[in-house]
C-alpha cells in the first residue's frame, strides 16, 4: 500500500460545481496533514492545513478521519482559477518529513 | 522578503556529467529538503537536513549528494551515477510554522 494515495483524476467539472477529493494514508502515527495546490510547472503552495475538527476557508473545506486514515478536500462553487493539481501531504513523524500523494488534477470548464 | 531561491531555473546536462543545483534560504529555517518530481507523480524525498553539518538520505538518494555547511544553503549534486536525472527538482525549508518551497529547477539530460 502506498504511504499516501490519491485518485489521480482528472476531474473535469463545470464552473459552479462542487467537487471532492479523497486521500488515504498508511501510517497511523502521522501527525500533520495538508492540502497543497500545484499549478502546471510551478512549485506546490500550501492551500490549507487539515485539523481533526475539520476546517473551512471560504469555498474550501478540509476534513480528517483518523480512524479510517483519510483526509478530504471539498471545493464548492468551482472557479476556472481552481484548475490545478491538488496534493495530499502528510507529515511523517518527529523528523518533519513530508510524504506527498501523486496529486489529483482538477480541470474546471466554462 | 524572506524566501527560498533555487537556481538555475532550467539546467541541461550531458550524460556523464555532474551538476549542482543551488538552494538558498533567508528564512532562518533549520530544516531543508530536496524533492524530485516526475510527470504525473508526487514529490519524492531525495535528502533532508535538520541542522548544519548533518543530513540524511531520503527515499531516492542514490546518485545524489548534498552538503550543509551553512544554515542558509543546501546544494544538491546530481552525479553521473543517477541513471534517470531528467526531472523537476524542488528545494524546501521548514519551521514549526510550516514549509516553504523554492520555485524549482527543471533538469534535462541531453
Amino acid at each position: 500500500r502506498k504511504e499516501v494515495e490519491q485518485d489521480p483524476g482528472p476531474f473535469n467539472v463545470p464552473e459552479g460545481a462542487t467537487v471532492a477529493f479523497n486521500c488515504t494514508y498508511s501510517n497511523s502515527a502521522s501527525q500533520s496533514f495538508f492540502w497543497y495546490r500545484q499549478d502546471c510547472r510551478k512549485e506546490p503552495k500550501l492551500l490549507m492545513s487539515v485539523y481533526s475538527s475539520g476546517n473551512e476557508d471560504g469555498r474550501f473545506t478540509a476534513q480528517l478521519n483518523r480512524a479510517s486514515q483519510y483526509i478530504s478536500l471539498l471545493i464548492r462553487d468551482s472557479k476556472l482559477s481552481d484548475s490545478a493539481t491538488y496534493l495530499c501531504v502528510v507529515n511523517w513523524g518527529a523528523k518533519g518529513k513530508l510524504i506527498f500523494g501523486q496529486g489529483t488534477t482538477l480541470q474546471v470548464k466554462p | 522578503d524572506g524566501g527560498i531561491t533555487q537556481s538555475p531555473k532550467y539546467l541541461f546536462r550531458k550524460e556523464g556529467q555532474n551538476v549542482t543545483l543551488s538552494c538558498e534560504q533567508n528564512l532562518n529555517h533549520d530544516a531543508m529538503y530536496w524533492y524530485r518530481q516526475d510527470p504525473g507523480q508526487g514529490l519524492r524525498l531525495i535528502y533532508y537536513s535538520q541542522i548544519v553539518n548533518d543530513f540524511q538520505k531520503g527515499d531516492i538518494a542514490e546518485g545524489y549528494s548534498v552538503s550543509r555547511e551553512k544554515k542558509e544553503s543546501f546544494p544538491l549534486t546530481v552525479t553521473s551515477a543517477q541513471k534517470n536525472p531528467t526531472a523537476f527538482y524542488l528545494c524546501a525549508s521548514s519551521s514549526p510554522d510550516g514549509y516553504t518551497f523554492g520555485s524549482g529547477t527543471r533538469l534535462t539530460v541531453v
